[in-house]
């Protein structure tokens, strides 16, 4: 089992739907996490943490449940631009080295 | 604004030459990452330096090594370049060791192996 694990889509979900999708962990120690996107041929960017209340940026919502070792991501709204790859990362322990999922696409059609 | 930069955004090179691949940080970051993104793989660490002259191995190392001489450069060379190396590859830097800090990313050389 990957250490951590997404859907790699693609997603079609037409302009202004809500679109959520899911990445799964294998550590129950790991400590923290995020949510980075990467635009077709360009570098990853931090999209949003993830903290154990969950949280909320505009558009975005990111959520965590330890107990089922997984977090989300919620697009409300989608726009064309939320085209990207999206990448769930996880700090799995106390060191600072990161573990990457390979990422999930999502197109967004007009 | 951050910003890293990557020596070349495409390289081919034959079988059994030295690659180097150079990564510059302007923020006076003290972490500075190597990566390497196949399709279907993810990212993968291949070092790290959390400051000058110091460096440790990551998730795949061999064949690679790295030099980090000044703050704000770090190199990755290839000792002798197999096919099996050809991938996208990224430098990213960081604030500091906390994982709560954010990796800036630069924008990625794309390496051919023939």
């Amino acid at each position: 089992r990957k250490e951590v694990e997404q859907d790699p889509g693609p997603f079609n979900v037409p302009e202004g739907a809500t679109v959520a999708f899911n990445c799964t962990y294998s550590n129950s120690a790991s400590q923290s996490f995020f949510w980075y996107r990467q635009d077709c041929r360009k570098e990853p960017k931090l999209l949003m943490s993830v903290y154990s209340s969950g949280n909320e940026d505009g558009r975005f919502t990111a959520q965590l449940n330890r107990a089922s070792q997984y977090i989300s991501l919620l697009i409300r709204d989608s726009k064309l631009s939320d085209s990207a790859t999206y990448l769930c990362v996880v700090n799995p322990d106390s060191n600072y080295q990161l573990i990457w999922g390979a990422g999930t696409k999502l197109i967004i059609k007009p | 604004d951050v910003k890293v930069t990557q020596s070349s955004r495409y390289l081919v090179k034959r079988t059994g030459e030295k690659v180097f691949l150079e990564c510059v940080q302007d923020m006076d970051h003290e972490n500075m990452f190597w990566y390497r993104q196949d399709p279907g793989l993810g990212l993968r660490l291949i070092y790290f330096s959390y400051d000058v002259k110091m460096k440790e191995k990551g998730d795949i190392p061999e064949g690679y090594s790295v030099s980090r001489e000044k703050k704000e450069r770090f190199s990755l060379i290839l000792e002798s370049a197999s096919t099996n190396q050809t991938s996208m590859y990224l430098c990213a830097s960081r604030l500091g060791t906390s994982y709560t800090y954010e990796q800036y990313f630069g924008p990625g050389t794309r390496l051919t192996v023939t």
